[in-house]
């Protein structure tokens, strides 16, 4: 079946660092979804990106869709306290097949 | 509005018991997930349902656990008999027609003794 899994696993930064975590599937994805899950909480969606090669951003978070639609990025510029959760990809239509997460622990 | 409701938000049982986990799905939406989250295992499809019908049950882990949907507003996830190793956190999540945008409940914590 599907795999998606993400790295790194666990990343700790220092506030004001950048912080990237990279997707990949095993698999072509129809589309990727990012979405954040706070220490206790539930994920939630952040961003969808259809298209091969398509990049989005919001505020400090960039979104990246690669060329071939099987990896994908998310890089945070100037990390924050707030920023401090997992990161999860998930890839594809209704049977959405959620990455292993990436951890993020910001430093103050 | 209410977003995905999901009751009780903690449950402790002791190995054999019966669980049911239930599930209130944002109105309108039409498909609705059932999540299993572990540290070992990440985060799990168990099975979801568009339109009421489940669709894809090939997460479920084995013949204890049972989902149903009996009206575009509910849903259960049943165990029975639970073990330790059921002890997570089970989410639901419900999203639009035509979306994929998933939109996740608090889960339930549930420990099983």
């Amino acid at each position: 079946g599907q795999q998606v899994m993400q790295i790194p696993q666990y990343q700790h930064v220092q506030e004001g660092e950048d912080f990237t975590t990279y997707c990949n599937s095993s698999t072509t994805l129809s589309n990727i979804q990012w979405y954040k899950q706070r220490p206790g909480g539930h994920p939630v969606f952040l961003i969808q990106l259809v298209k091969s090669g398509e990049v989005k951003k919001q505020k400090r978070l960039t979104f990246q869709f690669g060329e071939a639609k099987k990896n994908s990025s998310l890089h945070i510029t100037a990390t924050q306290t707030t920023d401090v959760g997992t990161y999860f990809c998930a890839g594809g239509y209704q049977k959405v097949t959620f990455g292993t997460g990436t951890k993020l622990q910001v430093i103050p | 509005d209410a977003g995905v409701i999901q009751s009780p938000r903690h449950e402790v049982t002791e190995m054999g018991q019966e669980v049911t986990l239930r599930c209130k799905p944002i109105s309108g939406h039409n498909s609705l997930f059932w999540y299993r989250q572990t540290m070992m295992r990440g985060l799990e499809l168990l099975i979801y349902f568009n339109n009421n019908v489940p669709i894809d049950d090939s997460g479920m882990p084995e013949d204890r656990f049972s989902a149903k949907m009996p009206n575009a507003s509910f849903s259960t996830l049943k165990i029975q008999p639970s073990e330790p190793r059921d002890s997570a956190v089970y989410f639901c999540a419900s999203s639009g027609t035509g979306g994929d945008t998933q939109y996740f409940g608090p889960g339930t914590r549930l420990t099983v003794l």
